[in-house]
């Protein structure tokens, strides 16, 4: 049960895309697809952002998309703004246990 | 409107005990999946702990297997953690989290709380 692999951190300028990548194995992230984006601010509680891979939450823009390919699965957001400059991290639900990437820090 | 209010956090000394709570609102308590989800300082989320609606049903992260324990008051919509033989490394934000839930696979973490700081330190 080892964490996701994700980027330490990623940049771009405002109107810009990014995409942040999650990577696991052939149990975990390429097994289900029950994966899932939170983001957080400084000081913040998480904030879910998509799950089961590619579904959005009512209220979060649909400047905030998710896809996987394999034992990968990646966050983009295109349209950047200041406000989305947080942390970002995936999860993957593969049984009874939770596993989290290590946490990617975007900087608009 | 989801609200979960956790409490209980503090300072303690190493090998010592703590109880947190957390308080929900706005949702059936009761059948609804629940867990803990921490955050040491500077450092990414880790899962803790979680439990099914009724209380039967409960996993744990390996660090914290054995020491610590996932509870439930379904009449006082109410989830707890009681931490024993508490570490240095287990100083951490704790969170509360509403996990969603569907066809027995729990797939997300649908809201969160705002924490409560945990610290281990003699």
């Amino acid at each position: 049960q080892s964490a996701l692999t994700q980027p330490r951190s990623v940049s771009g300028s405002p109107g810009q895309s990014v995409t942040i990548s999650c990577t696991g194995t052939s149990s975990d992230v390429g097994a289900y697809n029950y994966v899932s984006w939170y983001q957080q601010h400084p000081g913040k509680a998480p904030k879910l952002m998509i799950y089961d891979v590619i579904k959005r939450p009512s209220g979060v823009p649909d400047r905030f998309s998710g896809s996987k390919s394999g034992n990968t699965a990646s966050l983009t957001i295109s349209g950047l703004q200041a406000e989305d400059e947080a942390d970002y991290y995936c999860c993957s639900s593969p049984g009874s246990y939770v596993l989290f990437g290590g946490g990617t820090k975007l900087t608009v | 409107e989801v609200q979960l209010l956790e409490s209980g956090g503090g300072l303690v000394q190493p090998g010592g005990s703590l109880r947190l709570s957390c308080a929900a609102s706005g949702f059936t308590f009761s059948s609804s999946a629940m867990s803990w989800v921490r955050q040491a300082p500077g450092k990414g989320l880790e899962w803790v702990s979680s439990i099914s609606g009724s209380g039967e049903g409960t996993w744990y992260a390996d660090s914290v297997k054995g020491r610590f324990t996932i509870s439930r008051d379904n009449f006082k919509n109410t989830l707890y953690l009681q931490m024993n033989s508490l570490r240095v490394e287990d100083t951490a934000v704790y969170y509360c989290a509403l996990r969603y839930c569907s066809g027995g696979r729990c797939q997300y973490f649908q809201d969160w709380g705002q924490g409560t700081l945990v610290t281990v330190s003699s």
